[in-house]
């Protein structure tokens, strides 16, 4: 069974840093990849997600994420964070013909100060 | 806009009651979750129907149960509840694999177990 690990449990930045927030999987096969946000009060909602092709996948809000097969990663980027991102970010794995069952890290808390 | 609804934000139960959490969807989607969100936890995935009246169990079955008569709708039952059951709990819908594997998220339903 696959599994999904986010080192990073609370991260507090300021405005305008860098965010790099990380995911590993654990799964020998082909995997589609999410990273889910939950905004305070919000619906979980997808930021961005990786099926195949370009290794680099561009999401809402300036986020990207980069698939490194390698490395069984799939990291969170953003270069430059606003108080608004504010938020819990969660990545997922998928594997072929789990009908799109997910399997979800214990999430990241962000926090953004001004 | 995708729409799942989820029929109480609050509920407030006592153990050993029987509790009903409903979850509709506007999009015709045949996959249906329930999962639970608990800190430090991520979401943890209870049980998953791809068509009505299939189900799946999914990590954490134990001590619940589920209804797809509809294929809008996908209830969570709790047979008898105890208070480890006290928790967020979100459901989410998603087409067929094929068309993509994004799943839609309700608002969820927060449940204290006294």
């Amino acid at each position: 069974a696959q599994s999904v690990s986010q080192h990073n449990h609370h991260v507090i930045l300021s405005e305008a840093a860098s965010l790099e927030l990380g995911c590993n999987y654990s799964y020998g096969g082909t995997v589609n990849l999410f990273w889910y946000v939950q905004y305070p009060g919000q619906h979980l909602q997808l930021l961005l997600k990786y099926f195949s092709g370009d290794p680099l996948v561009k999401g809402i809000k300036g986020f990207e994420a980069e698939f490194i097969k390698s490395k069984f990663s799939f990291n969170l980027r953003k270069p430059s964070v606003q108080w608004s991102d504010t938020a819990e970010y969660f990545c997922a794995v998928s594997t072929t013909g789990t009908a799109s069952k997910l399997t979800f890290g214990t999430g990241t808390r962000l926090q953004v100060t001004l | 806009d995708v729409k799942v609804t989820q029929s109480s934000r609050y509920l407030v139960k006592r153990t050993g009651e029987k509790v009903f959490l409903e979850c509709v969807q506007d999009m015709d989607h045949e996959n249906m979750f329930w999962y639970r969100q608990d800190p430090g936890l991520g979401l943890r995935l209870i049980y998953f129907s791809y068509d009505v009246k299939m189900k799946e169990k999914g990590d954490i079955p134990e001590g619940y149960s589920v209804s797809r008569e509809k294929k809008e709708r996908f209830s969570l039952i709790l047979e008898s509840a105890s208070t480890n059951q006290t928790s967020m709990y979100l459901c989410a819908s998603s087409p067929p694999t094929w068309m993509g594997e994004t799943q839609y998220f309700g608002p969820g339903t927060r449940l204290l177990v006294l």
